[in-house]
């Protein structure tokens, strides 16, 4: 089952922050983060593992809360590079190693 | 490395049809996934190899979607026959091993008309 993104879209100007949230109804391993500019393919930002560990890709950072299942990513002080459309990708428990799931997808605009 | 890549970029053919893609993954990758990508759907996982072994494919629509990886370094997908419904951006991915940094290609963009 997929993973459910929130918000669906978000505006914001040059230097604001953002928050993505990615929840699942499953146990997960991991989560990934991707980031697609339009009529592009998906580019790696960041995974994380169990453990409920931080990680950050300059000022671009990430949480998992595992007992929550959920996972947020952080746009800090944003930049006009950072539009495009993020996905979560989740690695459940219960299937095959390796698989993931992709959320719907949250389209991030960054105005000047 | 050239990463992942995909043939053809482009492909646009009639309904009933058939549909060869091509996916050259990154060399010493032992994992390679499908997945399309539509507005209503987003990015959905078709089916995906380890070691040229299908592990999942339990997201190909239907028997008109096959998809094989003869040796580590081919892998195709084939629709057959086509539909208009089938349109839509399909990838290619690889990654060095399950759950982690999965590498896509530029994918193909198929028009069934």
């Amino acid at each position: 089952q997929q993973p459910v993104q929130s918000p669906q879209a978000v505006i914001l100007r040059e230097g604001e922050d953002a928050v993505i949230n990615c929840s699942s109804s499953k146990a997960l391993y991991s989560v990934h983060w991707y980031r697609q500019k339009h009529g592009e393919a998906p580019v790696f930002l960041m995974i994380l593992l169990k453990g409920g560990e931080q990680k950050g890709h300059d000022k671009i950072s990430a949480s998992f809360n595992e007992k929550k299942q959920q996972s947020s990513l952080y746009l800090t002080a944003s930049q006009l590079s950072y539009s495009g459309t993020y996905f979560c990708g989740t690695e459940s428990l219960t299937d095959s190693w390796g698989k993931l799931q992709f959320g719907a997808g949250t389209q991030v605009v960054v105005t000047p | 490395d050239a990463g992942v890549i995909q043939s053809p970029r482009h492909e646009v053919t009639e309904m009933g049809q058939e549909v060869t893609l091509r996916c050259k993954p990154i060399s010493g990758h032992d994992y390679l996934f499908w997945y399309r990508q539509t507005m209503m759907r987003g990015l959905e996982l078709l089916i995906y190899f380890n070691n040229n072994v299908p592990i999942d494919d339990s997201g190909m629509p239907e028997d008109r979607f096959s998809a094989k990886m003869p040796n580590a370094s081919f892998s195709t997908l084939k629709i057959q026959p086509s539909e208009p419904r089938d349109s839509a951006v399909y990838f290619c991915a690889s990654s060095l091993d399950g759950g982690y940094i999965q590498y896509f290609g530029a994918g193909t963009r198929l028009s069934v008309l």
